[in-house]
């Protein structure tokens, strides 16, 4: 069974200082993680992703994670806080095999962030 | 390319009433989900289709929900008779078949369902 526990259901920032989401994972075998943006009426955007590869990953609009084995995380960081990243974040795991259930998303229940001009 | 399209993008019904929404993926990508993101939570999934396929419905309440994918491209999800929990964002996504974005969904813009 895999799942994600996003550690705060709501954080505020002030513009230009730095963004933390956190995000820890269960997973029974190496997963692959994501962060997926949602803005007010739209749909679901990828962020980033890790899948096995470099431990930090660089994503769009200067976010980037860091998946930590050992520590079963992977929080999603920005040096600098824009209004336009208001919006709600989700971390997502996902088991890559093939068959039945095969690349299926497990979501967190997001964490909404607000920026303070 | 186009994106996965949806509709209706909003639909407000009374309880026991039918109700349908409708999925068009990216052109090419075998695999389609059906999720539910009821307010305050992130989305859950319904059902994966692969091609016209059926991969998993362990988590669709069969006894009101079903859903389609004729000729393997287009899908419809179905609601009847529906209860007031199912007020929620309906989302579907697509998966294409391979290359170095396998693991990503493209995600539709809802239909956002209230049932009163």
């Amino acid at each position: 069974a895999q799942s994600v526990t996003q550690l705060d259901s709501h954080v505020s920032v002030s513009e230009g200082t730095p963004v933390l989401l956190r995000c820890n994972y269960s997973s029974s075998y190496s997963p692959s993680l994501f962060w997926y943006v949602q803005h007010p009426n739209k749909g679901l955007q990828l962020l980033l992703k890790y899948t096995s590869a470099a431990t930090l990953v660089k994503g769009i609009n200067g976010f980037e994670a860091e998946f930590k084995k050992s520590e079963t995380s992977f929080h999603l960081t920005k040096p600098s806080a824009h209004m336009s990243d208001a919006a709600e974040y989700f971390c997502v795991v996902s088991l890559s095999y093939s068959g039945a259930g095969s690349y299926q998303l497990t979501f967190g229940k997001g964490t909404k962030l607000s920026v303070i001009p | 390319e186009a994106g996965v399209a949806q509709s209706p993008r909003y639909k407000i019904i009374e309880k026991r009433q039918s109700v349908a929404f409708w999925c068009n993926p990216i052109s090419g990508h075998a695999t389609l989900y059906w999720y539910q993101q009821i307010l305050g939570q992130g989305p859950k999934l319904l059902i994966q289709f692969q091609n016209n396929g059926v991969v998993d419905d362990s988590q669709l309440p069969k006894d009101r929900f079903s859903a389609e994918r004729l000729k393997g491209v287009d899908s419809t999800l179905k609601i009847q008779p529906a209860k007031l929990e199912d007020s929620a964002v309906y989302l579907c996504a697509s998966r294409g078949r391979g290359g170095p974005n396998i693991y990503e969904q493209y995600f539709g813009p809802g239909t956002r369902l209230t049932v009163t």
